[in-house]
């Protein structure tokens, strides 16, 4: 069974429609996560979330909002989706705390036309 | 917020061939890991290491917290090792968020 599974992998959308990624954990974690990875490769996290509350919120437009329905949930939920908006998205979970390993899923390809 | 660097950006080995890659930071850390993306973007754990040493088969990782770097070594490296290496922290307040080094780009070639 996969640890942290996302869906879709893959998702090929116009500008303006709203898209979902969904994310699930069977490790028994409280702490989720979503990261970006941009055309660089560069990782960045956008959100956390402790035990269905947001604890991290980075710079990242109101058109992208999670949400928690439970500990083992974790859903991106983006709006008016722009160009700009094309890039993999990461999620992760950990136990709560200071010096916890995260683990990733297998990352969704989002990509606007 | 913490600073991650890491070096080289792009390195290319003869299959056998030995490397070490470093990850520079600029605080003192609480979570330090080392991941491999592969080719097909999977990212994978390699360990978890805010001090000390650790080994894996080939790969082994040394975290020297007073000096602020952690080294991955690989050795006698394979085709499959290809990938971008990224070494990722966090520290403090921050201890919920991991940032990431830009990554080093390894491509072994038989």
């Amino acid at each position: 069974d996969t640890a942290v599974s996302q869906t879709p992998k893959y998702l090929v959308t116009q500008m303006g429609n709203d898209k979902s990624i969904k994310c699930e954990q069977n490790l028994g974690h409280d702490t989720m996560y979503w990261y970006k990875q941009d055309s660089k490769k560069f990782l960045k996290i956008m959100f956390s979330y402790n035990n269905k509350e947001l604890i991290i919120n980075e710079t990242v437009p109101n058109r992208f909002s999670p949400k928690s329905p439970d500990k083992a949930h974790l859903n991106l939920h983006i709006n008016s989706l722009e160009l700009g908006d094309s890039a993999v998205y990461f999620c992760a979970s950990s136990h709560a705390g200071a010096g916890n390993t995260i683990y990733f899923g297998e990352g969704s390809w989002l990509t606007v036309v | 917020g913490i600073q991650v660097e890491q070096s080289p950006p792009d390195l290319i080995l003869q299959e056998g061939a030995n490397s070490t890659l470093r990850c520079n930071f600029s605080d003192s850390v609480n979570n330090l890991q080392w991941f491999h993306q592969n080719p097909w973007g999977q990212l994978i754990n390699l360990f978890y290491i805010p001090s000390g040493t650790k080994q894996n088969g080939r790969l082994s990782a040394t975290t020297v917290a007073t000096e602020r770097y952690s080294l991955l070594y690989i050795s006698s490296s394979q085709t499959t090792d290809s990938g971008v290496y990224f070494c990722a922290a966090s520290s403090g307040a921050g201890s919920y968020q991991l940032t990431f080094g830009k990554g080093t780009k390894l491509s072994v070639i038989p």
